[in-house]
């Protein structure tokens, strides 16, 4: 079945400090891999994606790794700030499909 | 320029009334797609339009669920009979083309609550 995991559900942080969400996936065949963040009571904006040959990619304080053999992937942010507060959507796409298979998310809350 | 838009933000209904959704995607953008998410859960794909292609309904939930895409661009998602576990927020999402290497971008959503 076609899944994808991530963990924690939920992380708290101080401001300033850095953490790494996880997602792992069952996803195949594999077409690419996207991290989106989601702001309360708005839609997912897309951070990154990632394809099979990629195994990391940066986009300002994010940067996402992907182990295609592990069927793993990460999401790191560095110096975290207020405005990160939001949860994380790990989403992958099916080969030759349209469908995306999406996670539940992370819910990320950075406290001053 | 404009993004995705959705009407109305927030709708409140009784149970076993009709709802309509709408969905205003990115101007040119070809492909379009319906997601629900509910309270601590994942995007669920509902229906995924394509040009003047026959839609993908596969993931609409039940015969209750239907939608349109008027002229390949404004889309109307309905709910008939709508039931208390029909509350969620209905996202609407648009891409250039449907190949996968295009993003699909978001639209704030329409928050559904069935009383």
């Amino acid at each position: 079945k076609n899944q994808v995991e991530q963990s924690p559900q939920s992380l708290i942080i101080l401001e300033g400090k850095n953490c790494t969400l996880q997602c792992n996936y069952t996803v195949s065949p594999f077409s690419n891999l996207r991290w989106y963040k989601q702001d309360t009571g708005r839609g997912p904006v897309s951070l990154t994606i990632m394809t099979f040959s990629e195994n990391t990619k940066s986009n300002g304080r994010y940067t996402a790794t992907l182990d295609a053999d592990t069927k793993q992937s990460s999401l790191h942010i560095t110096a975290s700030q207020l405005s990160d507060s939001a949860s994380y959507i790990c989403v992958v796409r099916i080969q030759g499909a349209q469908k995306l298979v999406f996670g539940q998310g992370t819910r990320l809350t950075i406290n001053p | 320029g404009a993004g995705v838009s959705q009407s109305p933000s927030n709708k409140v209904t009784e149970k076993g009334k009709d709802v309509e959704l709408r969905c205003d995607p990115i101007s040119g953008h070809t492909a379009l797609y319906w997601y629900r998410q509910s309270l601590g859960q994942g995007l669920e794909f509902l229906i995924y339009f394509q040009g003047n292609s026959a839609p993908d309904k596969s993931g609409l939930p039940s015969d209750r669920f239907s939608a349109e895409r008027t002229g390949g661009s404004v889309s109307t998602l309905t709910i008939q009979r709508t039931q208390q576990e029909d509350s969620a927020v209905y996202l609407c999402a648009s891409s250039l083309d449907p190949s996968g290497v295009y993003e699909q971008y978001f639209g704030p959503g329409t928050r559904l609550t069935v009383t």
